[in-house]
């Protein structure tokens, strides 16, 4: 069965560090998601993004984040100077038009 | 205002027995969808059910059922015969046209089912 992938799992990086989360969605799937789930709280929509550009994003979603479809298939969160807040867990998902949204396992970011 | 509000911010069940989560939901656009996701403990999302504002029966699968109203604006996931595994955090969330093609997720805050032998 098709599967949303990420990588890396988990990724430690220092205060104001870049990182690069990665995601491989569903082959056949256009449009690409990003979320965020702080501990122990909900989870929390970042962005959307669809023929290349963002279709929506949040106000989390400031000019320290970027995300970029480098190729065929990946599809990819920055983050440019990383601050202890941003420290969550990182969900990509992708979907059909109007399909259900299929989650990654998610990328768990400390920042120090 | 929360456009999903879970109560229940834990629930215990026995093992074999049905469990009802509760869901509430604040929309004003006439096309929405609803969605029960399970987080186990090892983190990852796992899709259950889904049930769209103009289905007319309540949507099931398998051991999972959506209790859906449209006037109470109410979403309750019920599980039947509950099984061990289904100890998790279970996410009711809300889709919502947002201008176009794509369909941002809003989520509740869960509710923790612990199952119990």
């Amino acid at each position: 069965e098709p599967e949303v992938t990420q990588t890396p799992s988990h990724q430690v990086t220092q205060m104001g560090q870049e990182v690069i989360l990665r995601c491989v969605p569903i082959s056949n799937h256009l449009y690409f998601y990003w979320y965020r789930q702080i501990l122990g709280q909900k989870v929390e929509f970042l962005v959307s993004f669809y023929n290349n550009e963002i279709s929506e994003k949040s106000e989390i979603f400031d000019d320290q984040f970027s995300v970029e479809r480098p190729d065929g298939s990946n599809f990819t969160l920055k983050i440019r100077s990383t601050k202890l807040e941003d420290s969550a867990m990182y969900f990509c998902a992708s979907s059909v038009e109007g399909g259900e949204q299929f989650f990654g396992p998610g990328t768990r970011l400390t920042v120090l | 205002a929360q456009k999903i509000t879970q109560t229940q911010p834990g629930m215990f069940v026995q093992e074999k027995e049905a469990v009802t989560l509760d869901c509430t939901y604040d929309t004003s656009d006439p096309s929405y969808g609803l969605f029960w996701y399970k987080q186990p403990s090892s983190g990852e999302m796992i899709f259950l059910i889904y049930q769209g504002s103009y289905d007319q029966q309540n949507a099931t699968e398998g051991r999972y059922s959506l209790n859906f109203q449209k006037a109470r604006k109410s979403a309750n996931l019920v599980i039947s015969a509950s099984q061990l595994g289904d100890s998790a955090m279970y996410f009711c969330a809300m889709r919502e046209f947002s201008g176009g093609s794509n369909y941002k997720l809003t989520f509740g805050k869960g509710t923790l089912l612990t199952v119990n032998p």
